[in-house]
């Protein structure tokens, strides 16, 4: 149980171009979905939470209009990446945590998208 | 969230139990330890989570202090397919934003 998934998991694209990807919990229902960035050889880092219903909170530094994120469904947030640059171009991870927000559950990652900007 | 301190890389043979320490000695009474791992090129994987109490599943098993300020994470049989990088992460249940540090890049061999 508790699948996330990612789409697409590896993008190339010119420079200029918008780009979105796709994260799915498959067999729950997500109140709350992340969205990391990871740099080669560096560790995850935070960009955004984005809540069913809701806004988006992009953490200090994240440029809101450049990282597009929708949350329309408990199963379905998305990330746009918008006049992508290659400086963009990174790994680009989601992970969801479930709808009972009384218990202590971990968050489910999917397995990530490799974002190439030519 | 709590700061956590791992270190750098540890190797751990084949067959024998690795044991990943972590440090987050300005941790809240709310914020839970949470381990995940990362192999090449995938997301993390949960391993397991705990607050205060010893927690053990099929994966690992978890061991906090009394005092909360440390924990180790022990994987009582390595394979190599464990060789990934750990991370630990201490975040309250209520909101769960996870802020990763630099992990442990554990190295299983032969």
């Amino acid at each position: 149980g508790a699948v996330v998934s990612q789409h697409p998991s590896w993008v190339i694209c010119k420079s200029g171009t918008s780009v979105k990807i796709e994260c799915r919990s498959l067999d729950f229902q997500a109140t709350t979905m992340f969205w990391y960035r990871q740099f080669p050889k560096q560790s995850l880092m935070l960009m955004a939470t984005s809540n069913e219903g809701s806004k988006a909170t992009y953490e200090q530094g994240v440029e809101k209009d450049k990282f597009l994120i929708n949350h329309a469904s408990l199963t379905l947030s998305t990330l746009t990446v918008t006049s992508a640059h290659p400086e963009d171009s990174s790994f680009y991870i989601c992970s969801a945590r479930g709808t009972d927000t009384i218990s202590n559950q971990p968050q489910h990652f999917g397995d990530g998208t490799r974002l190439s900007i030519l | 969230d709590a700061k956590t301190t791992q270190p750098t890389s540890m190797d751990c043979a084949e067959g024998r139990a690795a044991n990943l320490p972590c440090n987050h000695s300005t941790i809240s009474g709310n914020e839970y330890v949470y381990w995940y791992r990362q192999i090449h090129s995938q997301g993390p994987q949960y391993i397991i989570h705990g607050l205060k109490n010893n927690e053990t599943n099929e994966m690992a098993s978890l061991i906090i202090t009394e005092d909360r300020k440390s924990s180790t994470l022990i994987l009582p049989h390595a394979t190599l397919r464990d060789t990934a990088v750990y991370y630990c992460i201490a975040a309250a249940w209520n909101f769960n934003k996870f802020y990763f540090g630099s992990g442990t890049k554990l190295n299983v061999k032969p």
